[in-house]
């Protein structure tokens, strides 16, 4: 079984300032991938950043970095330079693979953290 | 990138009907497609995997009676709510598999269904 949590259910930050999300997981399944979604109000999922469990660094994507720290079974967005645009909820995911590799397909989301951005 | 479509993108209807929503990839083939279903500042939550040409596959807790999935192309699943209550109003969302691409997951822009 897997399990996110995302502890922050609302996140305020200054605009061009950095803010950190919280994500925490749990599995058993020996790889695994790590993904971030943002949800603007309109409601369509927005791919972030992807981390693999075996991945050596930290992923990147322009303004999102992902702090993925596997032995405290963590993995953090960071949205540094924050704009209005970014005012959006946020969803933690996992996706585990099995014994060999192959992907199980299904996302477990975390509950979410809403991100207000004030000008 | 991969473009999922969702159709209709809103729908309000009367408590005893059933509605419809599709799910389509547009430019790839999804063997799998799965529907999740998300309330008002909450979670999305996995209703089923649906696989082409086969069963979908419920998760604990979901009717397969009342909300039924059929895959029957491989650019193609449905869902239908079928004797709908304002408790199945709710915000469903899919998303397709693309194994030909890295096994990535594109999301569709969502069905915002409202029975009155």
């Amino acid at each position: 079984a897997q399990k996110i949590t995302q502890t922050q259910p609302g996140m305020f930050v200054q605009e061009k300032e950095a803010v950190t999300l919280d994500c925490t997981y749990d599995t058993s399944d020996p790889s695994y991938g790590l993904f971030w979604y943002k949800q603007p109000s309109s409601g369509e999922m927005i791919f972030l950043i992807y981390q693999g469990s075996y991945d050596q660094q930290n992923a990147t994507e322009g303004r999102y970095s992902l702090n993925f720290q596997k032995a405290r079974k963590s993995a953090n967005l960071v949205i540094s330079a924050s704009q209005l645009g970014d005012s959006a909820m946020y969803f933690c995911a996992m996706r585990g693979r099995n014994a060999g590799g192959t992907s199980y397909g299904k996302l477990t989301f975390g509950q979410g953290t809403i991100l207000t951005v004030h000008p | 990138g991969a473009v999922v479509s969702q159709h209709p993108s809103w729908v309000i209807c009367k408590s005893g009907t059933s509605v419809k929503i599709e799910c389509r990839s547009l430019d790839f083939q999804a063997t799998t497609m799965f529907w999740y279903r998300q309330f008002p500042k909450q979670s999305l939550m996995l209703m089923a995997t649906s696989n082409e040409g086969s069963k979908a596959t419920y998760e604990q807790g979901v009717e397969k009676d009342k909300f039924l999935i059929n895959h029957a192309s491989l650019t193609l699943s449905t869902l239908t709510v079928t004797s709908a209550h304002p408790e199945d109003s709710s915000f469903y969302i899919c998303s397709a598999r693309d194994r030909g691409h890295g096994d990535e997951q594109y999301f569709g822009p969502g069905t915002r269904l409202t029975v009155t």
